[in-house]
C-alpha cells in the first residue's frame, strides 16, 4: 500500500539547519508530487511547498521562500526538505504528503529549535 | 492567501450521534476542499476530496458537501473509532491552506 515514512525527531540550535526525509513506497515515486507542511504547537497546518519528482519543478509558499529547499532522490524514492536559519518559531511537526489531493501522508517529524 | 475558518474546535459526541464540522473559506475555492482525519501517532488519512467525493475505503458514515465558500463534513452514527483530529484543506490556489482543525471526542 502507499506509504510515506519520515525520518526521526531532530533538535537544533537557533541559526542551524535541518534536513528531513520522506521515503515513499507502494507508488511510482518518480511520477509523483510531494507536498511539505508543518504544524507548530497549538497552530494550524501550514503548507510549505511542493516538488514534482518527475520534472524537479518546485513551488514554495512565499512565507518560506529563501529559507526552505525541497529536493528529491528519485533513485531512492526519497523527498527532502531543508530548513535553514532555524529559529524557535520553526519548532513544529513537519509532514510530507503525496499527490495533487494530498491523498497519503507521513506520520510527521518533530523538530525542536532551542538554545 | 485563502483563509479557512473551521468550527467547532472541539466537539464531544456520544456513539450514534451526528456530528457536523464546518469549514468556511475567505474566498471562492470552487469545490477544491478536502477533509482529513488524524489520530495520535498515525498518519493523516484522506476521507473526502473535492468537497463531496468519499475516498475509497472510507466508511459511508462520512459525507461532505459545499461549494464556493461554505463546506461541511458530516459524520453520521458516530462510533468510538471516529475519535480523532479532523481538518480541511483548500487546494484551489497556492499556497494551499488549512482549517484550524476539530478535535472529536467520544463520550
Amino acid at each position: 500500500q502507499v506509504q510515506l515514512v519520515q525520518s526521526g525527531a531532530e533538535v537544533r540550535k537557533p541559526g542551524a539547519s535541518v534536513k528531513l526525509s520522506c521515503k515513499g513506497s507502494g507508488f511510482t515515486f518518480s511520477e509523483s508530487i510531494i507536498h511539505w507542511m508543518r504544524q507548530a504547537p497549538g497552530q494550524r497546518l501550514e503548507w510549505m511547498g511542493r516538488i514534482n519528482a518527475a520534472s524537479g519543478n518546485v513551488g514554495y509558499s512565499q512565507r518560506f521562500q529563501g529559507r526552505v529547499t525541497l529536493s528529491t532522490d528519485t533513485s531512492a524514492s526519497i523527498a527532502y526538505v531543508e530548513v535553514s536559519g532555524l529559529r524557535s518559531e520553526d519548532t513544529a511537526v513537519y509532514y510530507c504528503a503525496r499527490g495533487n489531493y494530498l491523498s497519503a501522508w507521513g506520520k510527521g517529524t518533530s523538530v525542536t529549535v532551542s538554545s | 492567501e485563502t483563509t479557512l475558518t473551521q468550527s467547532p474546535a472541539l466537539v464531544s459526541a456520544a456513539p450514534g450521534d451526528k456530528v457536523i464540522i464546518s469549514c468556511r473559506a475567505s474566498e471562492d475555492v470552487d469545490d477544491d476542499v478536502n477533509w482529513y482525519q488524524r489520530k495520535p501517532g498515525e498518519a493523516a488519512i484522506s476521507i473526502i476530496r473535492d468537497s463531496k467525493i468519499l475516498v475509497k475505503g472510507i466508511s459511508p458514515r462520512f459525507s461532505g458537501s459545499g461549494y464556493g465558500t461554505d463546506f461541511t463534513l458530516t459524520i453520521n452514527n458516530v462510533e468510538s473509532e471516529d475519535a480523532a483530529y479532523y481538518f480541511c484543506l483548500q487546494h484551489d490556489s497556492f499556497p494551499h491552506t488549512f482549517g484550524q482543525g476539530t478535535k472529536l471526542e467520544i463520550k
